[in-house]
């Protein structure tokens, strides 16, 4: 069956672009997580959403971040106005409930000249 | 802070030997703990996830065990493959979060050489 997508895989942005990441979950799972992962490091939690409720965004680095998924399934990482430390692999991962494995899409990889 | 540590170097092993990766955590008591497989340019793949209770879980050639004591897991693989090279990462759950929130170490390069 069809895992998590994500799209574009590569994103080049000017500094000062806004750009907008795209995940479509497994279809059925509740709960969706946006990660960041620089390079050599594990992936850093930045927001968490159970069906379309946004019920965590305490890790979202600043307000020029913002998520969305309006309909509880597919989701939207919009970054603002992007800067050089924005550049980073923005991982999507679903699973059916809290607590469970979660299944991540292949990222999309950021680079902000 | 909540804090996990996996080695930071990378490991080199012979083929067909035993894998041993350690997970470290600090200021946590954590309900389960999970390892994931990352391979260069793709999302971790789920691999295991050990409750609190269990010492020890098996799937194949992983065997995973959780020293709540020690506030460690150690990850390995036998009879190791070069299909096994790869990063893996340990996850907890946040600790005041039931939501699946994940905290990751940074992850443990392996490399199998044949």
């Amino acid at each position: 069956g069809a895992g998590v997508s994500q799209s574009p895989r590569y994103k080049v942005a000017k500094r000062g672009q806004d750009v907008a990441l795209r995940c479509d979950p497994i279809s059925g799972h509740v709960s969706l997580f946006w990660y960041q992962q620089a390079l050599g490091q594990g992936p850093e939690f930045l927001t968490y959403f159970q069906n379309e409720a946004q019920l965590d965004k305490s890790g979202l680095p600043s307000d020029r971040f913002f998520a969305e998924r309006p309909e509880g399934s597919v989701s939207t990482l919009k970054i603002q106005r992007t800067q050089q430390e924005d550049s980073a692999v923005y991982l999507c991962a679903s699973s059916l409930v809290g607590g469970a494995e979660q299944y991540f899409g292949p990222g999309t990889r950021l680079t902000v000249t | 802070s909540q804090k996990i540590e996996q080695n930071s170097e990378a490991l080199n092993i012979q083929e067909g030997k035993t894998a041993t990766l350690t997970c470290n955590y600090t200021n946590y008591s954590p309900a389960y703990l999970q390892w994931y497989r990352q391979d260069p340019g793709r999302g971790p793949v789920f691999l295991l996830l050990i409750r609190e209770n269990e010492k020890e879980k098996r799937k194949e050639r992983l065997k995973v065990t959780f020293d709540t004591t020690l506030k460690q897991s150690l990850f390995h693989i036998t009879a190791s493959q070069p299909a096994d090279s790869a990063t893996y990462l340990c996850a907890l759950p946040h600790g005041s979060s039931n939501t699946g929130k994940l905290i990751f170490g940074q992850g443990t390069t392996l490399q199998v050489k044949p």
